[in-house]
């Protein structure tokens, strides 16, 4: 079975520019999340998709958002990027119901650096 | 606030030896996590450990949880130069609802196995 895949892999923007990230989970996985990897925060929480359903949160501002399809792909949006956002971008998918609450298989990551 | 807190933040040991890590929480929790990352193979899930058990294995690995204590420890037999990654531990967070939770990862403990 093919992993978690994310594209692009890496991406340059400038201040105030938007970025969509994409992710295709492992077949058969219904929940994607995705976190945010900084040096100075760690792994952070973004969101959490379940059959094209937001089901969780974490404390990112409204620049941020995703979504799900009914294939079980997931993207990420982010506007007005700043120069904060740049981070490595990771998502993830799980087969069970519950989502993060069990094993979930990383994809490589999307380095994004904001210039 | 970080619920997990891994300890040390770095280990350097000869091949061989055993690696020992630990990781703090604040909150009751579901399960603990524990996901290894290095460069080659990204973000790796190791072993899921539940709040009811006290003790779990997996080929080299030995985790413990002390939910008195808010407390999980990760042995690492007989290592390699392989191991040498950082290791996160991650706990369930409930928000107001049940169905509201998100994973909040620790900073990680960086391993080196010197060969």
């Amino acid at each position: 079975k093919a992993g978690v895949t994310q594209t692009p892999r890496y991406l340059i923007k400038t201040r105030g520019q938007q970025v969509t990230l994409s992710c295709s989970p492992i077949s058969g996985h219904r929940s994607v999340s995705w976190y945010q990897q900084t040096p100075g925060q760690g792994l952070q929480f973004l969101f959490e998709y379940f059959s094209e359903t937001q089901r969780n949160k974490g404390n990112f501002p409204g620049r941020f958002s995703g979504r799900q399809f009914s294939n079980s792909r997931s993207e990420m949006n982010v506007s007005t990027l700043e120069l904060g956002d740049s981070a490595l971008y990771l998502c993830a998918s799980s087969l069970s119901t519950l989502g993060s609450y069990n094993e979930q298989f990383f994809g490589p990551g999307t380095r994004l650096t904001v210039l | 606030s970080q619920q997990g807190e891994e300890d040390p933040q770095a280990l350097s040991i000869q091949e061989g030896e055993n690696a020992t890590m630990n990781c703090s929480y604040k909150t009751s929790i579901n399960n603990l996590q524990w996901y290894r990352q290095n460069s080659g193979r990204g973000l790796v899930h190791l072993i899921l450990i539940r709040s009811n058990e006290r003790e779990k294995h997996s080929g080299r690995l030995r985790v413990t949880l002390d939910t008195s204590k808010k407390s999980s420890s990760l042995l690492i037999t007989a290592s390699r130069a392989a191991d040498t990654a950082s290791y996160f531990c991650a706990t369930v967070l409930y928000g107001a609802m049940d169905s509201n939770y998100q994973l909040i990862w620790g900073a990680g403990t960086k391993l080196i196995i010197k060969p």
